[in-house]
């Protein structure tokens, strides 16, 4: 089973200051999801990646897979309060996918 | 379609108790999958089916318990003789034929509390 790290494990900053998170791995990702996940719910597919080097933006977020497909950032711009949440990410293989541990941010207004 | 619907949302159950959960799936959606996540983890997977067939379940997954898709529509899982270290948020997931890379639909998930 592919071991997914993601840092940092929480994060707490203002409204409207930008982040970056990670995800990573020591072998190569097929592809690789973030999903966002609010209390009480379950998670939310945000993006998938697939190409080494790929670059997708969804309005304030910006995802990139790392040219050797063993890494993944996200990065938020200007973030809001309802950014707040925990990230994941998960890579599939094998018909199913495996998640890392999250990150949880807190965005305060 | 409404997407996966999970039932009951919340269940407390005393030790010991049996629980059956239910997952109704998208239904073009020929794959289900079942997670488990625990407070500050990332959900962990216990097992999935493709139609009818149950195709792979985690050795975490213990012989209490157990997991069906009859008709290949909905599915259900059920915990018997629960234990305290059951807690946690049981989450499906669907996947169309298309494959993994496109990416789970999960459901609001079912939160159990085993006192």
């Amino acid at each position: 089973t592919q071991l997914l790290e993601q840092s940092p494990q929480f994060l707490s900053i203002q409204e409207g200051e930008n982040l970056t998170v990670y995800c990573n791995s020591s072998s190569v990702f097929s592809s690789l999801q973030w999903y966002r996940q609010e209390p009480g719910e379950g998670p939310v597919l945000l993006v998938t990646v697939v190409t080494g080097g790929e670059v997708k933006k969804l309005k304030r977020l910006t995802f990139q897979f790392g040219d050797a497909r063993k890494d993944s950032s996200l990065h938020i711009t200007a973030a809001q309060t309802g950014d707040t949440g925990l990230y994941l990410c998960g890579t599939g293989a094998n018909s199913k996918l495996t998640f890392g541990k999250g990150i949880t941010l807190s965005v305060r207004p | 379609d409404t997407g996966v619907s999970q039932n009951p949302r919340h269940k407390i159950t005393k030790r010991g108790q049996n629980v059956t959960f239910r997952c109704d799936p998208i239904s073009e959606h020929n794959r289900l999958y079942w997670y488990r996540q625990t407070l500050g983890q990332g959900p962990e997977f216990l097992t999935y089916f493709q139609n009818e067939a149950q195709l792979e379940k985690s050795r975490l997954l213990s012989d209490r318990f157990s997991a069906e898709r009859p008709k290949g529509s909905f599915s259900t899982l059920e915990i018997q003789r629960t234990e305290q270290g059951d807690s946690a948020m049981y989450l499906c997931a669907s996947l169309s034929w298309a494959g993994v890379e496109y990416g789970y639909t999960f459901g609001s998930g079912t939160r159990l509390t085993v006192v």
